[in-house]
């Protein structure tokens, strides 16, 4: 049984370009989670999400972040117009429930780099 | 209200002492505290975690302790291993909710 997968697992941009990071949870898991890990830094939540729908988005930036979780295929972090702050690792998580219930599993993340 | 303050920064152990790993909260709404263990280049694995009706949970060589009067919950490794050596997240999350809340994260460095 798989775990979480995340790809690219490193992707480099210039300023200004857009990143496409992709997640897909584990079997049987309907619900992904975005975090954020800022160099030295804990994770930081971004955004929870269900089969099409966004639940909270509480942790996500105003501007240039969006994010997905289409019916079919793995969801999708985007961020466009990248910049320098923007450089960080940036994890996703899967868990078969919301809520306290369930565990949130880990995949191995994704390490952006703006130039 | 949404911290977890984790401590130390770092820490250097020798083999087969105790780790010991301290987190601190506010927000009196949080009822679920778990440990990740994350090696370098990999996402953060559950290590172990508790809820505030118990004050202490052990799993092998790991030990939460929990004092819910003073808000605060701490990680006991005991008989600590090369291994072991990691970074290692405390975290919280709040009744009825989704989202996880970390510390800022503890090196572990054991000496063998």
């Amino acid at each position: 049984n798989a775990g979480v997968m995340q790809n690219p697992r490193h992707l480099v941009r210039r300023r200004g370009q857009e990143a496409r990071l992709r997640c897909s949870p584990m079997k049987g898991h309907s619900h992904v989670y975005w975090y954020r890990q800022l160099p030295e830094e804990g994770l930081k939540f971004m955004v929870y999400l269900q089969k099409e729908n966004i639940i909270d988005e509480s942790g996500m930036p105003k501007e240039r972040f969006s994010a997905e979780f289409p019916k079919e295929g793995p969801s999708i972090l985007r961020i466009q117009q990248v910049v320098r702050g923007d450089s960080a690792a940036y994890f996703c998580a899967s868990s078969p429930g919301g809520g306290a219930l369930h565990e949130q599993f880990f995949g191995p993340g994704t390490r952006l780099t703006v130039l | 209200q949404q911290q977890v303050k984790q401590s130390p920064q770092s820490l250097i152990v020798q083999k087969g002492g105790i780790s010991i790993i301290n987190c601190a909260y506010e927000n009196t709404a949080f009822d679920y505290f778990p440990w990740y263990q994350q090696f370098p280049g990999k996402g953060p694995a559950l290590l172990i975690a508790i809820r505030p009706d118990v004050s202490e949970k052990k799993e092998g060589r790991f030990t939460i302790s929990f004092n819910k009067s003073a808000k605060q919950f701490s990680l006991h490794i005991m008989d600590s291993q090369p291994g072991d050596s990691a970074t290692y997240f405390c975290a919280a999350r709040q009744f009825g909710g989704n989202k996880l809340v970390f510390g800022a994260g503890t090196i572990l460095r054991v000496k063998s």
